[in-house]
């Protein structure tokens, strides 16, 4: 069973940087074919991709925000952290982690988000 | 601005069917296949529909999907009151390397 969970700060400060940690069960990013992302939702708004980081440690950024974020991972401790540097206020929001399944296709613009953590709530404010 | 267009809003009574529509572009809908999220509110995003029509298990078979060109759509038949939420659209886009979402459709059971 896939299970996974944020955590993190509650509040930033802005211009600071926000570290949020992904502890997963159920599958290893030491195994091929495996990855796992991250997702935010502004209050009230819709969904919008972070990042993306596969078993091989190859990387996707979303490129409105690739400057401020980098995302890494811990295969012996089944964790995946995010950073995002220079927070503001817009940045509000919960933020998901999500196993990122292949189901079959080596295409990874193929593969999809199948199971999310529960997400956690980040506040950007002074 | 999302790069997928929904509907806002769409709503139905009990048993009545509904459609949610998905618009995009040649370089992610029209490229790649179309995934749908249910999201209840304070809850987080489930898969509802893979690969374009694909139902994962235990998802129940009101729920479908399909896809022609650069749009797609989610059909729910025999609304039920449980089904009110909010549904969103995803896919992969070649031109930005990356998912992308639609805004959402918040469905209301009248």
């Amino acid at each position: 069973q896939i299970t996974l969970k944020e955590s993190g700060p509650t509040l930033v400060k802005p211009t600071q940087t926000l570290t949020l940690t992904c502890t997963f069960s159920g599958f290893s990013l030491g195994t091929t074919g495996v990855g796992v992302g991250w997702i935010r939702q502004p209050p009230g708004k819709a969904l919008e991709w972070l990042a993306l980081i596969y078993w091989d440690d190859d990387k996707r950024y979303s490129p409105s925000l690739k400057n401020r974020l980098t995302t890494a991972k811990d295969t012996s401790k089944n964790q995946v952290v995010l950073t995002m540097t220079n927070l503001d206020p817009v940045d509000t929001g919960t933020y998901y982690c999500a196993h990122y399944e292949q189901n079959g296709d080596a295409a990874r613009s193929n593969w999809y988000f199948d199971l999310w953590g529960r997400g956690t709530l980040v506040t950007v404010s002074s | 601005q999302s790069v997928l267009t929904q509907p806002p809003s769409a709503s139905g009574t009990p048993g009545q069917s509904v459609a949610i529509s998905c618009s995009g572009s040649r370089s992610n809908i029209g490229t790649f296949y179309v995934y749908w999220y249910q999201q209840v509110p304070g809850t987080a995003p489930r898969l509802l529909i893979y690969r374009n029509y694909v139902r994962p298990s235990g998802v129940p078979v009101r729920f479908s999907g399909s896809k022609s060109g650069t749009s797609a759509s989610l059909a729910i038949s025999g609304l039920r009151s449980e089904d009110e939420a909010h549904y969103y659209c995803a896919t992969w886009d070649d031109s930005l390397s990356g998912w992308v979402f639609g805004g959402g459709t918040k469905l209301t059971v009248l």
